[in-house]
């Protein structure tokens, strides 16, 4: 157990639909990363959040949003969703002084 | 264009043998690296790595060698168990903001097989 938890474990939803993957870092973790898993692909970065703020952005759809609330969780919202955002997402959280990410169990969204 | 590749999508070996599992990176500018071992159902989690500055890192049965000329690094398994049957996947990271925090670039992962 990595300490970070998801909610919810699975997801299925329409097309067009919205959605929101809710993260719980590590007790004094102050970053959470964002990544998505497709089918024959690695994690691919989304977005990176540091004690509220937004950090980095990586390959994230502008459909795609996420934030960090003060007590360190996050949400990622996926909107106007497509049969192609099924897939993976996990949630990753580090120490401030720290390369290594903590992983969680991942959300997995299938979109019918 | 892929940064981290790991050219073996799967790697089968004995009981006992050493495991070698092999990533490639083509930016300079990463200078942390690290090996994530993952579960289906589970998320990855965090193995071993490696900073720029050394050429290797142990632990246990698990080594990592870095070749930064050749732009090279490999995870070995000695002696491989069957519970380490897994997925594997070669990660990297760049300081930023002067900083150790960073995103990670990841390959697409090499299965483990471990045969009795």
């Amino acid at each position: 157990d990595s300490g970070v938890t998801q909610t919810p474990k699975h997801l299925i939803t329409a097309t067009g639909q919205r959605v929101t993957l809710r993260c719980s870092p590590r007790s004094g973790d102050l970053s959470v990363y964002w990544y998505q898993q497709s089918l024959d692909q690695g994690l691919q970065f989304l977005i990176q959040y540091y004690n509220g703020e937004e950090r980095a952005k990586g390959n994230i759809l502008e459909r795609f949003s996420a934030q960090q609330f003060p007590d360190l969780h996050s949400e990622l919202n996926l909107s106007s969703l497509e049969l192609g955002d099924s897939a993976l997402y996990f949630c990753a959280s580090s120490v401030a002084s720290s390369y290594e990410q903590f992983f969680g169990p991942g959300t997995r969204l299938t979109v019918l | 264009d892929q940064q981290v590749k790991q050219n073996s999508p799967s790697l089968s070996v004995q009981e006992g043998r050493i495991s070698i599992l092999n990533c490639d990176y083509t930016n300079s500018m990463f200078d942390y690296f690290l090996w994530y071992k993952k579960y289906p159902a589970e998320g990855p989690t965090f193995l071993i790595s490696i900073s720029s500055i050394k050429d290797k890192n142990e632990d246990g049965r698990f080594t990592v060698f870095l070749n930064k000329s050749a732009k090279h690094l490999s995870l070995h398994i000695v002696p491989s168990q069957p519970g380490d049957s897994a997925v594997y996947f070669c990660a990297a990271s760049a300081s930023l903001y002067g900083g150790s925090q960073g995103n990670l670039i990841f390959g697409k992962g090499t299965k483990l097989s471990v045969k009795p």
